[in-house]
Formats: C-alpha cells, structure tokens, sequence
C-alpha cells in the first residue's frame, strides 16, 4: 500500500522555468491537498481539492496552479518559478474534507529555484 | 483568525527522560488538535488526535497529548525517549466549521545519547 506518491523528490530550476509536481494516492480519498514547508514557519497551505472536479485556493496560492486530473491525482504547476518558491512541497490527502479528518502525506518534493 | 503556538523550536533531553513539548492555540470555538511528527527526509504522519471525549489522547510511539480547554493548551509527552524520538513534532488546530488546519511551526526533538 503506496499511500501518497510524490515525484520527484528534489528538483532544480533556474527563474522562469516551469515544471508540475506530481501526487497521486491510492486510499480512495474525496481531498487532496498541496502544502509548502519553510524552516520556522510549520505547513502553509497552497491549494486543496476538497472532490474530484473541485480545486480552491489556500493560503498562499500565488504563483501556483493545479489540476485535479481524477480522483487519484493532484498535481501542482509553477508557471514560472521564482527564488522566493524554493521550499519543501508536500501532498496529502484525507477522507473527508472535514477538519476531523487525518492527512496523509507523501514524502515531499525539495524544489531550488536559482 | 486561529493561531497556533508551539514555544519551543528545539527540545534536547537525555535518552530515557521525559519529554513535554508544548503548543497552545487561540480559538474560543470547540476545536480539533493533532499533533504530527516527521521524521528526517519524510512526509509528516499523524502522532495522535482530539476530536472529542477524554481529555487524555494516547497516540502511537507512546506518545499521549492532554486538552485543557481553560488554557488552550494541548501539550504532547513522553515518559521516557528514546533516540528513534528524534524528529519535528507539529501541532494543528482546526475548528469543527473549518476545514483547514492551521499548524504550529514545529518543535524538533533532539535525543542526547
């Protein structure tokens, strides 16, 4: 049981580059999430999808777009990445979209933008 | 708007002490709490929960949190660490009409041998 996949695990661009971050789960979640992690200031999150075919901004979604392409997969696009993005990405997901219900996460995806 | 405070950005304690790491949030509404640990080079995983009932939570690892509603308080310990314990522990606080988690900013535990 794979839980929350993410890929890749590190990645570097240069500014102005593009790339989509890729997250899929197999426990048959309704909610998916996409959090960025910054030393000192715990989780923040970017974008959730609460159902498939539904996708809502976080906290900091500047500078992000995602695609909930089913119900397995969720996946986060910079369109053109600045330094100020460097940072620890994570997916998660949860059953419900109720704040009762535990997430799950995948391992994290460490992106440097130079 | 909540916020979550975990005091202590480092923790260090002696193999086999106890630990408490402490996190307090501000919410007049009924809440849940998590407490999250990860592990170096992971994702975070679900320590232990409070949604309701006995204020007392016992999560996995032996790790239990207490709730105390009149301090907003909701305090992780651990009678006796052991070097595995090493890791960033996170606290969240949702209320029950928010989806949304908000998170503390972490307390990482160092186990000295």
């Amino acid at each position: 049981n794979a839980g929350v996949t993410q890929t890749p695990k590190f990645q570097v661009l240069k500014t102005g580059q593009s790339m989509t971050l890729q997250c899929a789960q197999d426990m048959n979640h309704n909610s998916m999430y996409w959090y960025r992690q910054d030393p000192g200031m715990g989780l923040r999150l970017i974008y959730y999808s609460a159902s498939e075919g539904t996708t809502d901004k976080g906290e900091v979604p500047n500078g992000y777009n995602v695609s909930r392409l089913n119900k397995r997969e969720f996946s986060l696009r910079l369109e053109s990445a600045a330094p100020s993005q460097t940072s620890v990405y994570f997916c998660a997901s949860s059953e419900e979209k109720g704040g009762n219900s535990p997430l799950h996460f995948g391992n994290g995806t460490r992106l440097t933008v130079t | 708007a909540q916020s979550v405070t975990q005091l202590d950005s480092q923790v260090p304690v002696f193999e086999e002490a106890p630990v408490e790491l402490r996190c307090n949030y501000s919410s007049s509404v009924s809440v849940y709490l998590f407490w999250y640990v990860q592990y170096p080079n992971q994702g975070l995983q679900l320590l232990l929960k409070y949604l309701s009932g006995s204020t007392l939570v016992k999560g996995i690892n032996g790790f239990e949190a207490e709730f105390n509603k009149s301090q907003t308080s909701f305090h992780l310990r651990k009678p006796s660490v052991h070097i595995s314990d090493t890791a960033e522990y996170f606290c969240a606080v949702s209320d029950n009409s928010n989806y949304q988690l908000i998170w503390g900013a972490g307390t990482k535990l160092i186990i000295k041998p």
